[in-house]
């Protein structure tokens, strides 16, 4: 099974760099999407297509893929950024949608 | 503006069935694809099922296939989720998506740019 694999947290300061991982096998052949979680609310979308950011996230949020990793940067960290975030893709057939299992950013 | 609002869930015990609808508005809901995202207290997200756009065509998880059927009332602008022979696993906050739509004739793409506030299902004895 298409299984996506993240650290489970990262942690940084306010006003840097913060860079979450997502592992896959199809990944080279499949996009990767991103999504912020916050306490209590939906997931919101921040990253499709491995690379393009949807209107409205700010441009500190950004990503980029290499063989069997995508990664989510963001720079310039601020305290707001502090949620859950969820690499997600889908299966050859686009017959599975499948997430990552999380990762925790935490910001010190 | 789209909106989507889940309604159904509950406390259920285990092995009874129960259905989660997810009213849509603001959009026209039959061009759409559809999915259920489903959040174990704690734990990440975990993909469910998947309506595609015309309605043809269900795709279902592992772990609730043959046990949860997605559907949809057009008329109604309506999304369903029928879960049965429900487990303590099953114990989730259920969300209804949205798929990005695409151009005709070109491939899906399985990602979501709306989402619901979701419906919490407790499955207890």
């Amino acid at each position: 099974s298409y299984e996506l694999t993240q650290p489970p947290s990262v942690s940084v300061s306010p006003g840097q760099t913060a860079r979450i991982t997502c592992s896959g096998d199809a990944l080279p052949k499949q996009y990767a999407y991103w999504y912020q979680q916050k306490p209590g609310q939906a997931p919101m979308l921040v990253i499709y297509k491995d690379t393009e950011r949807p209107s409205g996230i700010p441009e500190r949020f950004s990503g980029s893929s290499s063989g069997t990793i995508v990664t989510l940067t963001i720079s310039g960290v601020q305290a707001e950024d502090e949620a859950d975030y969820y690499c997600q893709s889908a299966d050859s057939s686009e017959t599975r949608v499948v997430f990552g299992g999380g990762t925790k950013l935490t910001v010190l | 503006q789209v909106q989507l609002v889940e309604s159904g869930g509950g406390v259920v015990q285990p092995g009874r069935s129960l259905r989660l609808s997810c009213a849509a508005s603001g959009f026209t809901f039959s061009s759409y694809a559809m999915h259920w995202v489903r959040q174990a207290p704690g734990k990440g997200l975990e993909w469910v099922a998947l309506l595609s756009h015309d309605g043809s065509n269900k795709y279902y998880a592992d772990s609730v296939k043959g046990r949860f059927t997605i559907s949809r009332d057009t008329s109604k602008n309506t999304l369903y989720l029928q879960m049965s022979s429900l487990r303590a696993e099953d114990t989730a906050v259920y969300y209804c998506a949205r798929e990005v739509p695409v151009p005709v004739g070109a491939s899906p793409r399985r990602y979501f740019d709306y989402w619901g506030q979701g419906t919490l299902v407790t499955v207890s004895s």
